[in-house]
């Protein structure tokens, strides 16, 4: 149980384009969601918690307008990288925590951003 | 200690050895440690979450310790096998936050 989905595994866009990422939860209720992002050699960073059917709330230095972020049901989020440029490549990976799991987040396999 | 801190970086062993690492985190504040174990092109797994200062977990051949006063968590892996190769994540939980802050991981590679 608690599996957690996300796609694209990979993708690579051209600069100034924008790219969506789905993060669901396959087997229980996601009231909570949360975004990560993985520079090479750094630890995963929280960008954003998102509570389903409330605005997401950002962690400092992460722009809202950029990574937008909608948890429109309890079983799926999306993450929208807006205009995205060189340095938003990243490796960008959901964690999904249920209804009564007070602390355990599950993790989707992540998501390898390249832009060109 | 300000943040999550993992140690070492990276491990080389040979199967049947037994291993330890160390995840160093802020004691003030402490809510809960949370383990993980990584592999390549998969989701991060949980291993454990402990909450209690003394607290010990076990889960086949790998178990963890946690000192909450001193912030520090132990886990070890009896008899390493291959399918034990993975980077293993700590994380903590701090205050009323349900954030995770994680440590950059330790790399475990098991050889025949």
């Amino acid at each position: 149980g608690a599996v957690v989905s996300q796609h694209p595994s990979r993708v690579i866009c051209k600069s100034g384009t924008s790219v969506k990422i789905e993060c669901r939860s396959l087997d229980f209720q996601a009231t909570t969601m949360f975004w990560y992002r993985q520079f090479p050699k750094q630890s995963l960073m929280l960008m954003a918690t998102s509570n389903e059917g409330s605005k997401a709330t950002y962690e400092q230095g992460v722009e809202k307008d950029k990574f937008l972020i909608n948890h429109a049901s309890l079983t799926l989020s999306t993450l929208t990288v807006t205009s995205a440029h060189p340095e938003d490549s990243s490796f960008y990976i959901c964690s999904a925590r249920g209804r009564g799991l007070r602390y355990t987040q599950y993790f989707g396999p992540g998501t390898r951003l390249t832009v060109l | 200690i300000l943040n999550v801190e993992q140690s070492p970086q990276s491990l080389h062993v040979q199967e049947g050895d037994s291993t330890n690492f160390t995840c160093s985190f802020p004691s003030s504040n402490f809510y809960a440690l949370h383990w993980y174990r990584w592999e390549t092109a998969k989701s991060p797994e949980a291993l454990f979450v402990m909450t209690l200062n003394g607290d010990e977990k076990k889960k086949g051949r790998i178990s963890a310790t946690l000192n909450t006063k001193e912030g520090y968590s132990y886990l070890y892996i009896k008899g390493s096998q291959p399918e034990d190769s993975a980077t293993y994540l700590c994380a903590s939980l701090t205050g009323t936050a349900s954030k995770l802050t994680f440590g950059t991981g330790t790399r475990l590679q098991v050889t025949l």
